[in-house]
C-alpha cells in the first residue's frame, strides 16, 4: 500500500519569496504523483502531475515539481508566491496496474500563508 | 473541460433525516466516480469508489448501510447519508474519472451540517 508524508503542515512565507512544499511517499510499484491546491470550502484543483518522462514538471500559477525517484520524493516549488498563493496544498498519489490512477492515496496537506 | 458539480453545496439537516448529495460530471463520461470525506483542517479521506452500473467499493471501516452510494448513469453518482447524526457533519468532496484516464476531476464539495 502506498502512502503520502507532507513534512511541514504550516508554511508562512512573505510574498516575493520563493517557497518549497515538500513530499515523500512510499510504494512498492511505480506511481504517478499529482499537487492539489484547496482553496476555503472548494473542492480541489489539479496544480500539476508526474506521470512519467521528464522528472521536472511544470504546472499552472508558476509551480513547479521534481520527482526524485531514489529519494521517493515530489517537492512543490514557486520561485516567488503571491498573497493569492494562500490556500492548502495536498500531494497526492496513485500506483499503476490495471487500476492505475483509479485510487488517490493523500498526504495530511500544507497549509501555505503568504504574508504582505 | 473535465467540470464536476455537486449539490448542494450546503446542508443542514436533523439528527435521524437523510441527506442526499449530487455529483454530476457535466461535459465527460464518469466512468468511475469517488466519494471522499474531509473533516476541519484534514485530509481527504477516500470512503468508496463507484463504477456505473456496479455496486460501490466501500473503503474499510466505512458504513455501507448508512453512506448509500448510486452510480446510476455516466453523469451522476448520489451519496445518500441516511439516519444522519451529527457525528456525520463534514465536508463531501466526490471526484469523477472518465475512461481509461488518470486523471480524477474534482466537485466543489458538500458542507453537511447535522444538528
Amino acid at each position: 500500500a502506498q502512502s503520502v508524508t507532507q513534512l511541514d503542515s504550516q508554511v508562512p512565507v512573505f510574498e516575493e519569496a520563493p517557497v518549497e512544499l515538500r513530499c515523500n511517499y512510499s510504494s512498492s510499484v511505480s506511481v504517478y504523483l499529482f499537487w492539489y491546491v484547496q482553496y476555503p470550502n472548494q473542492g480541489l484543483q489539479l496544480l500539476l502531475k508526474y506521470l512519467s518522462g521528464s522528472t521536472l514538471v511544470k504546472g499552472i500559477n508558476g509551480f513547479e515539481a521534481e520527482f526524485n525517484k531514489s529519494q521517493t520524493s515530489f517537492h512543490l516549488r514557486k520561485p516567488s508566491v503571491h498573497i493569492s498563493d494562500t490556500a492548502e496544498y495536498f500531494c497526492a498519489v496513485s500506483e499503476w496496474g490495471e487500476t492505475s490512477g483509479s485510487r488517490l492515496t493523500f498526504g495530511e496537506g500544507t497549509q501555505l500563508t503568504v504574508n504582505p | 473541460g473535465a467540470v464536476v458539480s455537486q449539490h448542494p453545496s450546503w446542508v443542514i439537516c436533523k439528527s435521524g433525516t437523510s441527506v442526499k448529495i449530487e455529483c454530476r460530471s457535466l461535459d465527460f463520461q464518469a466512468t468511475t466516480m469517488f466519494w471522499y470525506r474531509q473533516f476541519p483542517k484534514q485530509s481527504l479521506m477516500l470512503m468508496a469508489t463507484s463504477n456505473e452500473g456496479s455496486k460501490a467499493t466501500y473503503e474499510q471501516g466505512v458504513e455501507k448501510d448508512k453512506f448509500l452510494i448510486n452510480h446510476a448513469s455516466l453523469t451522476l453518482s448520489t451519496l445518500t447519508v441516511t439516519s444522519a447524526h451529527p457525528e456525520d457533519s463534514s465536508f463531501y468532496i466526490c471526484s469523477a474519472r472518465g475512461g481509461i484516464s488518470y486523471e480524477q476531476y474534482f466537485g466543489p464539495g458538500t458542507r453537511l451540517t447535522v444538528t
